[in-house]
C-alpha cells in the first residue's frame, strides 16, 4: 500500500525559506509513470496546486508560485522536497504531497498533510 | 485559470438519504473533474475521477456526472462515515484548481 509522508518545521518566520520532504514508501518514486505534486490548504484561499517534479528532475511550478518554488527528488532515498522561499503569513496552510499519474490529471494518493505556520 | 464553483457549502442529511452535490466550472471542461473527499486527521481521499468513474474500493452508493460546466456528486443511502467535506478539481488544464467544498453533516 503506497503511503506518502509529510515532514518539515511547523513554524517558519517570515522571509525566510520552508523546507518539506514527502518520503514515499510501499512503492518506487522512480516510475516515470508518476509525478510528484505539492498542494497546500489554507482558509483564505482553500486548495491550491503549487506544482510538481518528475523523476527525471522535471518540475512544474503554477504561475502563483514560480518565483519562489523550489521541487527536488531524491530518488535513492525515496522523497521528493519543496522549498518556499520569502514566506509571510499568507503562506500559512496545511501542506500536502501527493501522487499524480502521469497520464491523467488527478492526484490518486495524497499524504495525511502537514500545517506549517509562518510567524516570528 | 480554470474556477470551479461548488454548491451548497454545506449539507445535513440524515443517514440513509439521498444527497447531491454540485460542481461548476468557469469554463466547459469535457470529463475532467475530479472529487476528493477529506476527513479530519485522515488522509485525503480520491473518490471519483473523470467526472463518473469510481476510484477503487469506493462504494457504489458513490456515483459522479457531468459533461461540460456542470458536474455532480451524489451519495445514496448516506452513512456516518460519509461525514467528510467534498472537493471537485478540474484536470483539464494547468493550473489544476479545487472548488471551496461542500461539507457533509449528518
Amino acid at each position: 500500500q503506497l503511503h506518502l509522508q509529510e515532514s518539515g518545521p511547523g513554524q517558519v518566520k517570515p522571509w525566510e525559506t520552508l523546507s518539506l520532504t514527502c518520503t514515499v514508501s510501499g512503492g518506487s518514486i522512480s516510475s516515470g509513470d508518476y509525478y510528484w505534486d505539492w498542494i497546500r490548504q489554507s482558509p483564505g484561499q482553500g486548495l491550491e496546486w503549487i506544482g510538481n517534479v518528475h523523476h527525471s528532475g522535471d518540475t512544474y511550478y503554477t504561475a502563483s508560485f514560480k518565483s519562489r518554488v523550489t521541487m527536488s527528488i531524491d530518488t535513492s532515498r525515496g522523497h521528493f522536497s519543496l522549498k518556499m522561499s520569502s514566506v509571510t503569513a499568507a503562506d500559512t496552510a496545511v501542506y500536502y504531497c501527493a501522487r499524480h499519474p502521469a497520464r491523467d490529471n488527478w492526484f490518486d494518493h495524497w499524504g495525511q498533510g502537514t500545517p506549517v505556520t509562518v510567524s516570528s | 485559470d480554470i474556477q470551479m464553483f461548488q454548491s451548497p457549502a454545506s449539507l445535513s442529511p440524515f443517514v440513509g438519504d439521498r444527497v447531491t452535490m454540485t460542481c461548476r466550472a468557469s469554463q466547459s471542461i469535457d470529463t475532467s473533474v475530479n472529487w476528493f473527499q477529506f476527513k479530519t486527521g485522515k488522509v485525503p481521499k480520491l473518490v471519483v475521477y473523470g467526472a463518473s468513474s469510481l476510484q477503487g474500493e469506493v462504494p457504489s452508493r458513490f456515483r459522479g456526472s457531468g459533461y461540460g460546466t456542470d458536474f455532480t456528486l451524489t451519495i445514496t443511502n448516506v452513512q456516518p462515515e460519509d461525514i467528510a467535506t467534498y472537493y471537485c478539481q478540474q484536470g483539464y488544464r494547468t493550473p489544476f484548481t479545487f472548488g471551496q467544498g461542500t461539507k457533509l453533516e449528518i
